[in-house]
């Protein structure tokens, strides 16, 4: 079964850093493009970071450009989101998803994990 | 930066034809993906590249795209139907994003 696993999120302070992990399974994890989307409390769809196949080439949306970082490791199957200087703003369910290889859609999304920003 | 707008709310009784429009500049030369979303659960692609549905997704659900408005419809509406829906297109120029428009709740009357 393909599937994405994100785990990582929790309550931190402002100011503060974490790291999001997305576990993938069920397919070849390395042939696939890969982002992280957010959803805020109530809120639509926000989509925050794209990386290639390989890791060479990165987008970040301007809301998180130079706080948030996304990486993989292909051997380990998994994507990553470092983010630094969290403030209140990103308190979300952020999803990891496959960009899809006919589009460039959405075809594959975890479940997502909720992170709190708050004193 | 590229901006999509869709109508907040859209209602349809059931058995009927409930279509949800995505605004924007030229929206037609680009490829449009709709997604739904079910209360506490992740989005589902319903359909991509303006008219495709992926495996699994029902018939009923059909897009197309032109000018400066791509459309999402769902025939013969099931209460099942009640969602979010988004949506989507990749951004080539300048910054290279991804842009989600603002979403559009369906109610099954």
């Amino acid at each position: 079964e393909v599937q994405l696993v994100e785990s990582g999120g929790r309550s931190v302070p402002p100011g503060e850093t974490l790291l999001l992990s997305c576990a993938a399974s069920g397919f070849t994890f390395s042939s696939y493009e890969m982002n992280w989307v957010r959803q805020a409390p109530g809120k639509g769809l926000e989509w925050l970071s794209f990386i290639s196949v390989t890791g060479n080439t990165i987008y970040h949306a301007d809301s998180v450009k130079g706080r948030f970082t996304i990486f993989r490791d292909n051997a380990k199957n998994s994507l990553f989101l470092q983010m630094n200087s969290l403030s209140a703003e990103d308190t979300a369910i952020y999803y990891c998803a496959r960009t899809s290889a006919e589009a460039y859609a959405f075809d594959v999304w975890g479940q997502g994990t909720m992170v709190t920003v708050s004193s | 930066s590229y901006v999509l707008t869709q109508p907040p709310s859209v209602s349809v009784a059931p058995g009927q034809t409930a279509r949800i429009s995505c605004g924007g500049d030229s929206i037609g030369s680009k490829s449009v993906h709709w997604y739904q979303q079910k209360p506490s659960q992740a989005p589902v692609l319903v359909v991509y590249a303006d008219r495709d549905r992926p495996s699994g997704i029902p018939e009923r659900f059909s897009g197309s795209n032109s000018g400066n408005t791509a459309t999402l419809t769902i025939s013969r509406v099931e209460t099942g139907d009640e969602a979010d829906y988004y949506c989507q297109v990749w951004d080539r120029g300048g910054d290279h994003v991804y842009v989600f428009g603002p979403g559009t709740k369906v109610t099954v009357l």
